[in-house]
């Protein structure tokens, strides 16, 4: 199993531009959730979903949407990069929302 | 949604030397998960305490939950450098906010 895939790695965007960070998992959990994680900041809820066609905001969701069409798939999209989104996110799943997390490697984002 | 301050920031310890990180909220839980992220990784699922005084050891490190569900901690027995990373603390909020709420970390720094 490959788990919790993101893609890119590494992204950098001008200011204004849009793009799509792509999450993929195969254990057919139901519960994914975006994080964003700043120096000092810990690691902070963009959006969460807790299966097909649901999706919520989490703690700093402003700037960013999400939709969920399939189980496995979860991507967070830009809608027009700011230096204040240039972050490392996470991906991550689980099988039942209030159990441990399976996360991603990350995209690390820097907008200039 | 719930919020859990983690203490200390930083922890420098010689190797062999024990560490413990805490996190404590205002709030009862109805649980809190430890996590692992060493440099430059993701953060890694170590466990969830669910019961009042729940305590649970997995080799070198013991985690406890509070008797009030509002405290809990992380103890690593004479570290190593493989211990090296930063340690979360999260808890899921649930009901009306799913996704998991981390406290800002510990990080652990080890000098041979």
């Amino acid at each position: 199993n490959a788990g919790v895939t993101q893609t890119p790695k590494f992204q950098v965007l001008k200011t204004g531009q849009s793009m799509t960070l792509q999450c993929a998992q195969d254990m057919n959990h139901e519960y994914m959730s975006w994080y964003r994680q700043d120096p000092g900041m810990g690691l902070r809820l963009i959006h969460y979903s807790v299966g097909a066609g649901i999706t919520d905001q989490g703690e700093v969701p402003n700037g960013y949407n999400v939709s969920r069409s399939t189980t496995e798939d979860f991507p967070l999209r830009l809608l027009s990069a700011a230096p204040s989104q240039t972050s490392v996110y996470f991906c991550a799943s689980s099988s039942e929302g209030n159990y441990g997390y399976t996360f991603g490697s990350g995209t690390r984002l820097t907008v200039v | 949604g719930q919020q859990v301050m983690q203490i200390p920031q930083y922890q420098h310890v010689q190797e062999g030397e024990d560490f413990t990180t805490y996190c404590n909220s205002s709030t009862t839980l109805s649980n809190i998960q430890w996590y692992k992220q060493r440099p430059g990784g993701h953060p890694v699922f170590l466990i969830q305490l669910v019961k009042s005084g729940e305590v649970k050891k997995q080799k070198r490190l013991t985690f406890q939950f509070g008797e009030a569900k509002k405290n809990s901690s992380l103890h690593i027995t004479a570290t190593q450098t493989t211990d090296v990373g930063t340690y979360f603390c999260a808890v899921y909020s649930g009901g009306g906010a799913d996704g998991l709420t981390f406290g800002k970390g510990t990080h652990l720094i080890i000098q041979p």
